[in-house]
């Protein structure tokens, strides 16, 4: 599975956007962007995941760049219980034999009032 | 519709001591992994478990070996405690034919080795 790179932490107002960076430079044709979020204490909990489209769901959006070497998770407005490790990991969705998910040290957020 | 669940919460053993832990996955879920959390680390995965069978694996020693049950729960055994076991354990559910893309996690075990 290919590397992923993001910024250690950053700090976001309550109800802005908040923009999550997240390079994957040696990122293959098969494999998908995921986003995971960790709020302290809990499990990870599966935000989005895409290929090459942009794509929302309740949650956030994200955006891939045409080239596919790197994306940004947006969470449209930030609330305080949006604080929490965001991981952004790219793994071939090969079906039962492949379901590894490769953590990285992810995004450490913290929304403030 | 119960999530992932978990047992124990915390559980406290002593080095050389063996451990159990048990995941029960989301309802109509059948794949179990299982993650080890060191304090202040991103999850490393252990190994996987779909029709009973372990998967795949990751850079675990044999000391940490896994079960699944016909009711798709599973079990993570870990024999010969050392401290460096110390860790949040999380156990993973998905469904294979969606090739796992939403994988729900459970609170996880709180395991200390001392």
């Amino acid at each position: 599975d290919a590397k992923t790179t993001q910024p250690p932490s950053m700090d976001c107002a309550e109800g802005r956007a908040a923009n999550l960076p997240c390079n994957h430079s040696t990122i293959s044709g098969n494999e998908y962007v995921y986003w995971y979020r960790q709020i302290h204490s809990q499990g990870p909990q599966y935000i989005i995941h895409g290929l090459k489209n942009n794509e929302t769901n309740e949650m956030a959006s994200l955006i891939i760049t045409e080239d596919r070497k790197s994306s940004t998770l947006i969470l449209p407005h930030a609330t305080l219980r949006d604080t929490a490790v965001y991981y952004c990991i790219v793994r071939v969705a090969i079906g039962a034999a492949g379901n590894k998910l490769t953590f990285g040290g992810g995004t450490r957020v913290l929304v403030k009032p | 519709d119960a999530g992932v669940t978990q047992s124990p919460t915390h559980l406290i053993k002593t080095r050389g001591q063996q451990v159990t832990l048990r995941c029960s996955p989301k309802s109509g879920h059948d794949t179990v992994s299982w993650y080890q959390q060191a304090l202040g680390q991103g999850p490393q995965f252990i190994f996987q478990y779909y029709e009973e069978e372990e998967r795949q694996r990751g850079n675990f020693p044999d000391r940490f070996s896994g079960h699944q049950f016909p009711n798709y729960s599973s079990e993570l055994n870990v024999n010969a405690l050392l401290l460096g076991d110390s860790a949040l354990y999380l156990c993973a559910s998905s469904l294979a034919v969606t090739s796992g893309y939403e994988q729900y996690f459970g609170p996880g075990t709180r395991l200390t080795v001392t």
